[in-house]
């Protein structure tokens, strides 16, 4: 069965640094999105990429974060410099159709130190 | 804005036990509504879900039934099983070509033999 995968499973990094979340949707997928959970918080949505380009995001993405799809297959989530308040649980989804079931992948947590 | 509020857990129940996980929404427009299940170590992945008002979801022994009039979306299963272990969440969607999640908080259930 086709799934979304993210690598990696952990990171941790420290305050300041740049970290790459990688996510690879299901192949015929057309819209991606990034979401996080900050330990014992909502699930939140962060941004929504379609047609190569973002088509929602949140007030949470700001200019520390960036999405990319560089090559038709990963779909990544950069940020920039870290901070302590970025520590939390990343999801990737992504989905055939505008109206149709988000898949998700298994989230990476990132700790920032 | 848009928001889904969940009861607060985690719970704990006994196998076989009836379970009831609350879950009420707020929304601008006419959602459809979700509950997802993440089992331990794995992505969240779709359990049910309504797409209008007093439809029922099911699946795996669970229930949901979209209340316009109370705007809920109650989790229910008559009997529930070690294997349900797992967080749960509520989500909605308004219908578009963004279609972004807007999630609950999310519960633990553990259930014990």
């Amino acid at each position: 069965e086709p799934e979304v995968t993210q690598t990696p499973s952990h990171q941790v990094t420290q305050m300041g640094q740049e970290v790459i979340l990688r996510c690879v949707p299901i192949s015929n997928h057309l819209y991606f999105y990034w979401y996080r959970q900050i330990l014992g918080q909502k699930v939140e949505f962060l941004v929504s990429f379609y047609n190569n380009e973002i088509s929602e995001k949140s007030e949470i993405f700001d200019d520390q974060f960036s999405v990319e799809r560089p090559d038709g297959s990963n779909f990544t989530l950069k940020i920039r410099s870290t901070k302590l308040e970025d520590s939390a649980m990343y999801f990737c989804a992504s989905k055939e159709g505008a109206n149709t079931e988000a898949f998700f992948g298994q989230g990476t947590r990132l700790t920032v130190v | 804005g848009d928001s889904v509020t969940q009861m607060e857990g985690p719970v704990t129940l006994s196998e076989e036990a009836f379970l009831t996980i609350n879950c009420t929404y707020t929304a601008t427009g006419y959602p459809s509504l979700f509950w997802y299940v993440q089992y331990p170590g794995e992505g969240l992945q779709l359990l049910l879900k309504a797409t209008k008002a007093d439809d029922k979801g099911s699946n795996k022994g669970f229930e949901a039934t979209y209340r316009k009039e109370t705007t809920s979306f109650h989790l229910e299963k008559g009997s529930v099983q070690v294997s349900d272990s797992a967080v749960y969440f509520c989500a909605l969607v308004i219908a578009g070509a963004n279609s972004k999640l807007t999630f609950g908080k999310g519960i633990t259930l553990s259930v014990r033999p």
